[in-house]
């Protein structure tokens, strides 16, 4: 299957400052990608989608300013978490679709990324 | 609403009991994909299975098998024989086509299930 590489697999951040989480797919054209967040114990919630070349939909209840996604090229969508908190301490994954992979449904999925801000 | 219900929080068994996980689901598509994912403690989802609306018949891979009713909007997983590296959480998913053009995963809360030897 379609391969989809998160970087980094976690971070430990200080209260205040900004991470960067990538998701690239390696072998495909993701036209579409989703950011989810996982809390422990928890189902994933999406918190948005990315269209390559267009703003991101988020989801009700997510804020777009602290939560910046950026899908600038066919293999890289970006997630900043700015002024990490320890509350955003979270599991995030994304997942990547392409048109050209069968019915174009299925989504591939990074190894996710354990956020712990301290 | 689009919605995947996953009614069993935690199951335990022992080591070569057999156990289904359950799954219901809600669309008002009639075009829609169901999925099952393994999620290890490592946190990787691991898929296991896809099923679009208009396949219904049951699906055998090795020791698992699923079990697709349209009539009572469910999608079960039975594993046979299981083992302990089975344990894991099991999410059921459902494929939402949105007004965007995009297929959007609505994820049920998850089963955890915990095999022992």
């Amino acid at each position: 299957g379609a391969v989809v590489s998160q970087h980094p697999s976690w971070v430990i951040c200080k209260s205040g400052t900004s991470v960067k989480i990538e998701c690239r797919s390696l072998d495909f054209q993701a036209t579409t990608m989703f950011w989810y967040r996982q809390f422990p114990k928890q189902s994933l919630m999406l918190m948005a989608t990315s269209n390559e070349g267009s703003k991101a939909t988020y989801e009700q209840g997510v804020e777009k300013d602290k939560f910046l996604i950026n899908h600038a090229s066919l293999t890289l969508s970006t997630l900043t978490v700015t002024s990490a908190h320890p509350e955003d301490s979270s599991f995030y994954i994304c997942s990547a679709q392409g048109p050209l992979l069968g019915s174009g449904t299925e989504a591939f999925f990074g190894q996710g990324t354990r956020l712990t801000v301290v | 609403a689009q919605k995947v219900t996953q009614a069993q929080t935690e199951i335990s068994v022992v080591e070569k009991e057999d156990v289904t996980l359950d799954c219901v689901y809600e669309t008002r598509d009639t075009t829609y994909y169901l999925f099952w994912y393994k999620q290890p403690p490592s946190g990787e989802l691991v898929f296991l299975i896809r099923r679009n609306s208009f396949d219904e018949q049951n699906e055998i891979s090795g020791r698992y098998s699923w079990n697709f009713q349209k009539s009572t909007s469910s999608f079960n997983f039975t594993i046979t024989a299981s083992q302990v590296v089975d344990s894991a959480v099991y999410f059921c998913a459902l494929s939402d086509y949105t007004t965007s053009g995009t297929y959007k995963y609505i994820f049920g809360t998850g089963t955890r299930l915990k095999v022992l030897a």
